[in-house]
């Protein structure tokens, strides 16, 4: 168990720039999570899956947000048009299916938008 | 809208005291819960899941769920500096419903 890894661990970017996040879950997991975290709030949930399916996203979630998780094992998260606001810790989370597990969160990637 | 609300604080507590996090949540339905604990600038860690009615222990913290009150509790036993975070209480249903967490600091 390598635990959930995400790549960048930081990322500066300027407005209207295009930015892409990597997730690599727990290897048996078969659920994928995205969240996205400000200062002083919780998580926020912005879509998940399982397997290679994209089971439910975020209603507040803008339309130049995509994710992908295109053979069931790595996801990818990707902003287009970056504004300020998106500047937050993005999470990836991953679990198996079933209501008891919990979550395990990757380190998180920090995305500054300048 | 499923909710989960929990006391933003801060808490303080001086070193040695019990810390006592509250969290309530919408669902009656909801079946699971979890704490987790994040350090400034760190990822959440899970620290504890509880799943009856009751208690659950796991050294020194214990998790209350009451499902007929909707409530769920954590207490911190023998509070430590390292103890300071912010604890996030957590529902899960098909995505994980998390509050805004309640910053503690144990005050040597």
């Amino acid at each position: 168990d390598t635990g959930v890894s995400q790549d960048p661990r930081h990322k500066i970017t300027k407005r209207g720039q295009n930015v892409t996040f990597r997730c690599d879950p727990i290897s048996e997991h078969n659920r994928l999570y995205w969240y996205r975290q400000t200062l002083g709030q919780g998580p926020e949930f912005l879509t998940y899956f399982q397997n290679e399916a994209q089971l439910e996203k975020s209603r507040l979630l803008s339309d130049r947000f995509s994710a992908e998780r295109p053979k069931g094992s790595f996801s990818t998260l990707e902003i287009q048009r970056t504004e300020q606001g998106d500047s937050a810790m993005y999470l990836c989370a991953s679990t198996k299916t079933g209501g008891n597990s919990p979550l395990h969160f990757g380190n998180g990637t920090r995305l500054t938008v300048t | 809208q499923k909710e989960v609300e929990q006391n933003s604080g801060p808490l303080s507590v001086p070193e040695g005291a019990i810390a006592s996090l509250n969290c309530t949540y919408s669902d009656r339905g909801s079946q699971s819960f979890f704490w987790y604990r994040q350090y400034s600038g760190k990822s959440p860690e899970l620290i504890m899941s509880i799943y009856s009615n009751g208690d659950k222990e796991d050294g020194r913290f214990t998790a209350q769920l009451n499902k007929a009150s909707q409530y769920v509790s954590l207490l911190i036993r023998d509070s430590q500096p390292s103890d300071s975070a912010t604890y996030l209480c957590a529902m899960a249903g098909n995505q994980f419903y998390f509050g805004t967490g309640t910053s503690l600091t144990v005050i040597p």
